[in-house]
């Protein structure tokens, strides 16, 4: 596709459900990101992904949090248990690991538009 | 790791005068700084980035600088326009192996406010 692509766009669940959200990067890209971002805060980092190697999960704020990445491409990031503070804007960002030498564009990171998650 | 931080948290200034947004990062080996802009209800795009090999780089009112002995990065903005009110980040990528390698890391966001 032209862009990173996320689904749903928007999430409304009750508390104490869990769910999924759903990241297409960049065909190519093998660096992926989850951010969460809360209305007028900053990117919170979540987790990222880069080719064959054990992600880096620093950033999962709880083991109610976890993602996966299959086959190299598309991600899916799982709340489970959801609580009311879960609610943000989920982005998901990715890029080429390519040397920077390698051409400018593919170093660059993309976002894709977010999943805005509500806990009810 | 990686720590990035960027400041101020907020800026406001008037149509036309300049605003400068800082970033301090830690890890010696990062060697590309890319800054985003958001706007209100959008996804945060790329304005410009630099390389560590370069003190400089200028794209019509918008420059980034970088100090690789201080290790701080600033984005310079002439000319503000009120459409430049957005919130912009600055990030650092790592270069040092493990997990993080190739992670790019952001600061915390800076919220500008051009007054017409």
């Amino acid at each position: 596709g032209a862009g990173v692509s996320q689904s749903p766009s928007n999430k409304v669940t009750e508390k104490g459900k869990d769910v999924e959200l759903r990241c297409d990067p960049i065909s190519g890209h093998t660096a992926l990101y989850w951010y969460r971002q809360s209305l007028g805060q900053g990117l919170e980092f979540l987790i990222y992904f880069q080719g064959n190697s054990a992600p880096d999960k620093s950033g999962l704020p709880s083991d109610r949090f976890s993602a996966e990445r299959t086959g190299g491409s598309v991600s899916t990031l799982t709340i489970q248990r959801t609580q009311q503070e879960d609610s943000a804007v989920y982005l998901c960002a990715s890029s080429s690991l390519l040397p920077l030498n390698s051409g400018e564009e593919r170093k660059k990171l993309f976002f894709g538009s977010g999943t805005q998650l509500s806990v009810l | 790791g990686e720590n990035v931080e960027q400041h101020p948290s907020t800026l406001s200034v008037q149509e036309g005068d300049s605003a400068v947004i800082k970033c301090t990062y830690s890890d010696s080996a990062s060697n590309y700084f890319p800054w985003y802009k958001q706007e209100l209800g959008k996804r945060p795009q790329l304005i410009i980035d630099i390389r560590s090999n370069v003190g400089e780089k200028k794209d019509q009112r918008i420059a980034v600088t970088l100090n690789k002995t201080a290790k701080h990065f600033s984005l310079h903005i002439t000319e503000t326009q009120p459409e430049d009110s957005a919130v912009y980040f600055c990030a650092a990528r790592n270069n040092a192996g493990g997990t993080s390698y190739g992670k790019l890391t952001f600061g915390q966001g800076t919220i500008l406010t051009v007054h017409p």
